[in-house]
């Protein structure tokens, strides 16, 4: 079974700040893939990033970039430069061989002006 | 390229009833996976549909019940309506094979109210 924990319910963010979301995970395959989507008050979920276990190099994507640390099962997304857009509900996710996302409950962020 | 498409929006059934979901695939997506989404939760995975077969399940009883059409559409049915089943219904699109990352595009997702 795969698990996927985020512990920050909530956080906070100063426009034009960095800040950093929480995601540890488990699963006993070697070959999945991490991601983080973002929901904002829409409901529509936007991938933000995407990390392949078995690359070393963290992704990045603009702004957003991954902390992966595969031996400690951690995930972590950090946003530069917030912007007030950045405001939405984030969720870390697992996909493993049966291409089934598995959620964790998520962070909501909101940015301060 | 046309998004995934989810329909109706908003959903008001009473305890006991049945409903049905739609949900229109990204174009050139063969793919469709369901999730369910309590509020204040994450979204957990319902079913997932490839080529109109049912190709994983997750812990929902079988009073969930999907279909997928040629055109790679498909329908999320649920029998004998439960409080607990008000939530979010995501319906999600890809292209497989893909791989275990591959992308997957969710649609607006469909508010259903069971009273």
């Amino acid at each position: 079974a795969q698990t996927v924990t985020q512990s920050q319910p909530e956080m906070s963010v100063q426009e034009a700040e960095t800040v950093t979301l929480s995601c540890t995970y488990d699963t006993s395959e070697s070959d999945y893939y991490l991601f983080w989507y973002k929901q904002p008050p829409s409901r529509q979920m936007i991938l933000v990033i995407r990390q392949e276990a078995y690359k070393q190099q963290n992704a990045t994507e603009n702004r957003f970039s991954v902390n992966f640390q595969k031996a400690a099962k951690s995930f972590s997304l950090k946003i530069s430069d917030s912007q007030l857009g950045d405001a939405a509900m984030y969720f870390c996710a697992l996909s493993g061989s049966a291409r089934q996302l598995t959620f964790g409950s998520g962070t909501q962020l909101t940015v301060l002006p | 390229e046309t998004g995934v498409t989810q329909s109706p929006t908003h959903l008001i059934k009473t305890r006991g009833q049945q409903v049905t979901l739609r949900c229109s695939s990204q174009s050139g997506h063969n793919t469709v996976s369901w999730y369910q989404q309590a509020l204040g939760q994450g979204p957990q995975f319902i079913f997932q549909y490839y080529r109109e077969e049912e190709n994983g399940r997750g812990n929902f009883p079988p009073r969930f019940s999907g279909l997928q059409f040629p055109n790679y559409s498909s329908e999320l049915n649920v029998n004998a309506l439960e409080l607990d089943d008000s939530a979010l219904y995501l319906c999600a699109s890809s292209l497989y094979p893909g791989g275990a990352g591959e992308h997957q595009y969710f649609g607006p997702g469909t508010r259903l109210t069971v009273t």
